[in-house]
């Protein structure tokens, strides 16, 4: 769904390093999510934001810190990328209670 | 234990198979349910969603919210290759006084689904 954007589509770095996926919308929303994803474990919340001066822990913050730089981005950042950290990362966008997800950002740590 | 259990399959049918994916979940206070469906490469789309207990059919597809038992199932009728995808059940729970749910879903681990010609 080209309403919510996610940049890069794929990632490979390596232990230690820090890392930026970024996600934009054009939908409007004043919330977004991060999840990610690994086999097994269906997704699982990272952070979350009602708008651009309110951002929330999810249910596995540590390691990673967030940036919303406008009510249409929402970036995620590694500080200090470790294996463990490898899965698919979405964004979310909601409106009610639905949420429109992008299309995902793979990323292997090495 | 996790507040949402759906079983992963993977799960393999005939086309025109009826599907039958459930969830069970621990928390009382989820009050939305939902599911969604993940092409391979994609990011989930929402599928079906269901207030409260009951029942409610979309065409081939037919949710259903037990809460006295904490069990909820999506049915497929009539089940097409094209059905083919990661079936994932998704809830949310009112987390104030106020009923606001922030948006916070829980998802189960998603089942594989395979609709073979």
């Amino acid at each position: 769904d080209a309403d919510v954007t996610q940049t890069p589509r794929n990632r490979i770095t390596k232990t230690g390093k820090r890392i930026m996926l970024e996600c934009s919308q054009t939908k409007g929303h004043d919330r977004m999510y991060w999840y990610r994803q690994d086999p097994g474990l269906g997704l699982r919340l990272i952070y979350y934001s009602f708008d651009v001066k309110d951002i929330n822990k999810g249910e596995i913050s540590d390691g990673y810190s967030v940036s919303r730089q406008a009510q249409a981005k929402f970036s995620l950042s590694l500080e200090s990328a470790i294996p463990n950290q490898t899965a698919l990362y979405f964004c979310a966008t909601a409106r009610g209670e639905t949420q429109y997800f992008g299309p995902g950002t793979r990323l292997l740590v090495l | 234990q996790k507040e949402v259990e759906q079983d992963p399959g993977p799960l393999s049918v005939p086309e025109g198979a009826i599907v039958s994916l459930n969830c069970t979940y621990s928390n009382s206070a989820f009050q939305y349910f939902m599911w969604y469906r993940q092409y391979s490469r994609k990011g989930p789309e929402l599928l079906m969603y269901t207030y409260s207990s009951g029942n409610k059919e979309d065409g081939r597809f037919t949710a259903q919210v037990d809460k006295s038992s904490k069990y909820i199932s999506l049915f497929i009728r009539d089940s097409q290759p094209s059905d083919s995808a990661t079936y994932l059940c998704a809830m949310i729970g009112f987390t104030d006084a106020g009923g606001t749910s922030y948006g916070k879903l829980t998802f189960g681990q998603g089942t594989i689904l395979t609709v073979h010609p």
